[in-house]
């Protein structure tokens, strides 16, 4: 059973500009979250969508967007980069929602802002 | 949320089991307790989850002391491939469907050959 994909893996862009990461789950689930991983702030979430629609939000500005498509793929947005958005973003997906619920990460991307 | 706090680093010798603690004084009654940890360049990976009982599973044990303030995770014969990051979470069926996780700066565990 194929894993979380993300992509691209790797990714280089330039203050001010936008960029756009993939997140593919694990077949047959429905929920989606992303994380943002920096050294200095460790792992934080970002969001979480279930069934197409955002179900929780992290405390991040409304630069970073996030959506989900009926086959559960995700997408995230970051708007107007900034040089403290250099970061693993990684993806988790779940079969269903819940605390008793495992969640299974990506490799991440890795975001570098110049 | 509910706070968790575990050392910073352990260490361990290669074969030998490893006990990594965790304190979670504040826990609710609804709070599971989970695990996962994350190797050098990964995403972190599931490791084991719990509510009340001890539990196994092919990575690792999970205890859960009585009065669930505090858990440990036991790697039976710890291997080089174990050494990662270990954070220890809480998540709350109170809080609704949700799968947000909250981690702490886990416990850096380095092993030994």
């Amino acid at each position: 059973k194929a894993g979380v994909t993300q992509t691209p893996r790797y990714l280089i862009k330039t203050r001010g500009q936008q960029v756009t990461l993939s997140c593919s789950p694990i077949s047959g689930h429905r929920s989606v979250s992303w994380y943002q991983q920096t050294p200095g702030q460790g792992l934080q979430f970002l969001f979480e969508y279930f069934s197409e629609t955002q179900r929780n939000k992290g405390n991040f500005p409304g630069r970073f967007s996030g959506r989900q498509f009926s086959n559960s793929r995700s997408e995230m947005n970051v708007s107007t980069l900034e040089l403290g958005d250099s970061a693993l973003y990684l993806c988790a997906s779940s079969l269903t929602q819940g605390s008793n619920t495992e969640a299974f990460f990506g490799q991440g991307t890795r975001l570098t802002v110049v | 949320d509910a706070k968790t706090t575990q050392p910073n680093s352990m260490e361990s010798n290669e074969e030998e089991p490893v006990h990594l603690p965790c304190n979670h004084s504040t826990i609710s009654g609804t709070d599971y307790i989970h695990w996962y940890r994350q190797l050098p360049s990964q995403g972190p990976e599931y490791v084991i989850h719990g509510l009340t009982s001890n539990v196994n599973n092919r990575m690792a044990s999970l205890a859960i002391a009585e009065d669930r303030k505090s858990s440990t995770l036991i790697l039976h014969r710890a291997t080089l491939r174990d050494a990662a990051v270990y954070y220890c979470i809480l998540r709350d069926v109170g809080g609704g469907a949700t799968n947000k996780l909250i981690f702490g700066t886990g416990t850096l565990l380095a092993v030994q050959p």
